[in-house]
């Protein structure tokens, strides 16, 4: 156990839905980071949050947005949902935003759209 | 650019076996970070090691040793008398100060035979 967690663990919605999924980071942690596993374009770095400011983007699409809250947990919605948007999204936090840290990967969240 | 290449898609022994996945990375960063990460069946991302650029010393944990060689830009992550438990994809990633985001290799899926 990472002490990441995420939630839900399943997620099966319809296209042009929006949904929210939520990251909470271990304790100490001040960056969250959010990734995307699909089976064509295998892990992909998304975002990432450092105490509440976005330090870094990557290959997120327009119709993808997150935020990190006072508390440090963080939530990644996605709207107007495509099938191709169905895939593994992964939150992982470090205590700070550099790259000497690990970043530890919570336990995911699948994304089901159909 | 940076990049990192698993070359190996699939490897499968039997138990008992030593195996050796490999990792070949691609910066022009003279400091970065090298990680391997687990992925078995259940779907989490475990995290198994870091390594700094500028430490080359080579590390052993248990059946699990790592070999960095930055004349060769390649990072091999050996288990040593593998067990059916050691299943799972296991993905190199990189990342440097330049570039917050984790870059993935394609992952190499390990499957041991009992």
């Amino acid at each position: 156990d990472s002490g990441v967690t995420q939630t839900p663990k399943h997620l099966i919605t319809a296209t042009g839905q929006r949904v929210t999924l939520r990251c909470s980071p271990r304790s100490g942690d001040l960056s969250v980071y959010w990734y995307q596993q699909s089976l064509d374009q295998g892990l992909q770095f998304l975002i990432q949050y450092y105490n509440g400011e976005e330090r870094a983007k990557g290959n997120i699409l327009e119709r993808f947005s997150a935020q990190q809250f006072p508390d440090l947990h963080s939530e990644l919605n996605l709207s107007s949902l495509e099938l191709g948007d169905s895939a593994l999204y992964f939150c992982a936090s470090s205590v700070t935003s550099g790259g000497w840290d690990t970043q530890y990967f919570g336990p995911g969240t699948r994304l089901t759209v159909l | 650019a940076q990049k990192v290449t698993q070359a190996q898609t699939e490897i499968s022994v039997v138990e008992k076996e030593d195996v050796t996945l490999d990792c070949v990375y691609e910066t022009r960063d003279t400091t970065y970070y090298l990680f391997w990460y687990k992925q078995p069946p259940s779907g989490e991302l475990v995290f198994l090691i870091r390594r700094n650029s500028f430490d080359e010393q080579n590390e052993i944990s248990g059946r699990y040793s790592w070999n960095f060689q930055k004349s060769t830009s390649s990072f091999n992550f050996t288990i040593t008398a593998s067990q059916v438990v050691d299943s799972a994809v296991y993905f190199c990633a990189l990342l440097t100060d330049s570039n917050y985001q984790l870059i993935w290799g394609a992952g190499t899926k390990l499957i041991i035979k009992p």
